[in-house]
């Protein structure tokens, strides 16, 4: 059975910071992996997707990395800002669109 | 504008009282899932449909119906409600190209509280 773990669970950095959150899952057997951001209350944003064939996304200031040999994939936020503060979600999807996601990281930025 | 779209976005109700939570796409996705999200469990998947009349159990399907009658609505039916349903429930959609699959689309949730 997929298991996805994030960690950590909650990271709490000054503005201007670069950081790296980290997901791991266990079963390599995956199509694809979709890092997400969720506001308190709010739904789900997609930022980005990588297909198992590729190593990493970018958009703007996210990258995201993924190996799937070793079951991990990370996304790096550089020069962090205030508004990035969000649970920061990953979801590997196993097949015919089931994702299967992590508990998240809260990220909290300070100005 | 591309969008899914879930109704109503707040509902308490008492157990035992059927309900129904829409959801509908306008991005002509043939794949559409129903996920709930609950405090240190996260999201997991209720149903998922991969087109007009073909749907298949997710995770978490024991009692929830859902139905594809249409390409772009979802509904998830709750034909008994239980206090355990209490949570934020999530519609998706996606599509397909070749053998990829493409990111999922995320409706604004729905939180629902069984009494």
């Amino acid at each position: 059975k997929q298991e996805v773990t994030q960690i950590p669970a909650a990271l709490s950095v000054p503005e201007g910071e670069n950081l790296v959150l980290n997901c791991s899952f266990t079963d390599s057997a995956i199509y694809n992996l979709q890092w997400f951001r969720q506001d308190p209350g709010k739904g789900l944003t997609s930022l980005l997707l990588i297909q198992s064939s590729q190593r990493e996304q970018t958009s703007g200031r996210l990258n995201a990395s993924l190996d799937k040999s070793s079951g991990r994939s990370t996304l790096y936020i550089a020069a962090s800002q205030p508004g990035d503060s969000a649970t920061y979600l990953c979801a590997v999807n196993t097949g015919f669109q089931k994702l299967v996601f992590g508990t998240g990281t809260r990220l909290l930025v300070s100005p | 504008e591309a969008q899914v779209t879930q109704n109503p976005r707040y509902l308490i109700t008492v157990t035992g009282k059927k309900l129904t939570v829409t959801c509908s796409q306008n991005m002509n996705h043939e794949y559409m899932s129903w996920y709930r999200q609950d405090p240190g469990l996260g999201l997991r998947q209720i149903y998922y449909s991969m087109n007009v009349e073909v749907t298949d159990k997710g995770d978490v399907p024991e009692g929830y119906k859902v139905s594809r009658k249409e390409k772009r609505n979802f509904p998830l039916i709750l034909e008994s409600p239980s206090p355990n349903q209490t949570s934020l429930y999530f519609c998706a959609s996606s599509s397909r190209t070749g053998r990829s699959y493409n990111e999922q689309f995320f409706g604004p949730g729905t939180r629902l509280t069984v009494l």
